[in-house]
């Protein structure tokens, strides 16, 4: 099956510092990554959607300028949280979407990388 | 505002028994719900989804039920097994976007023996 690796699992930083957070897809190639947040019992939220080669796109109330996006390869896409504070602790997970999925007009299914848990102290 | 709720953050269900999670969502403009399970310190797994002009689909033990007039779909498992404790996401597909996907809170499914 599809894998998606995120490097760091956990990171911890202290606050006004940057962290990075890479997304790779290990054996396919991904035109569309997302990258999402999630809060303790609440529901994964979408931040942006970044497609090889060209600007993320943000979700409303997403600060682009806090949180950076690179897709630079078919199979990477990081995010640098910038100058962290305690409030963007939360746990940062990323998704793939196969090109060859993307080609076939497929659902919609992404595959999930084991997401990264950011505490700033 | 949540467009993608599911209400019960628990459920337990003893093994061989049918597992039935709810989910309900609150915008006309999805086009596909999908149903994503996820282990602990794993990223969610694509289970089963369903197009919004069919009101069933089925593979396996999982089936997925849609009910459009009520904004209400629901997973079934049946016979529910020890491996399929995990946490169930509902999620929608956004029509206008072949990509975006809307996360429900997660339901925390228990099979006990």
């Amino acid at each position: 099956g599809a894998v998606v690796s995120q490097h760091p699992s956990r990171v911890i930083c202290k606050s006004g510092t940057s962290v990075k957070i890479e997304c790779r897809s290990l054996d396919f190639q991904a035109t569309t990554m997302f990258w999402y947040r999630q809060f303790p019992k609440q529901s994964l939220m979408l931040m942006a959607t970044s497609n090889e080669g060209s600007k993320a796109t943000y979700e409303q109330g997403v600060e682009k300028d806090k949180f950076l996006i690179n897709h630079a390869s078919l199979t990477l896409s990081t995010l640098t949280v910038t100058s962290a504070h305690p409030e963007d602790s939360s746990f940062y997970i990323c998704s793939a979407r196969p090109r060859k999925l993307q080609l076939a007009g497929g659902v919609g299914e992404q595959y999930f990388g084991p997401g990264t848990r950011l505490t700033v102290t | 505002d949540q467009q993608v709720k599911q209400n019960s953050p628990s459920l337990s269900v003893q093994e061989g028994r049918i597992s039935i999670l709810n989910c309900d969502y609150t915008n006309s403009m999805f086009d596909y719900f999908l149903w994503y399970k996820k282990y602990p310190a794993e990223g969610p797994t694509f289970l089963i989804s369903i197009s919004s002009i069919k009101d069933k689909n089925e593979d396996g033990r999982f089936t997925v039920f849609l009910n459009k007039s009520a904004k209400h779909l629901s997973l079934h498992i049946v016979p529910s097994q020890p491996g399929d404790s995990a946490v169930y996401f509902c999620a929608a597909r956004v029509y206008s976007s072949a990509s975006k996907i809307i996360f429900g809170s997660g339901t925390r499914l228990s099979i006990r023996p």
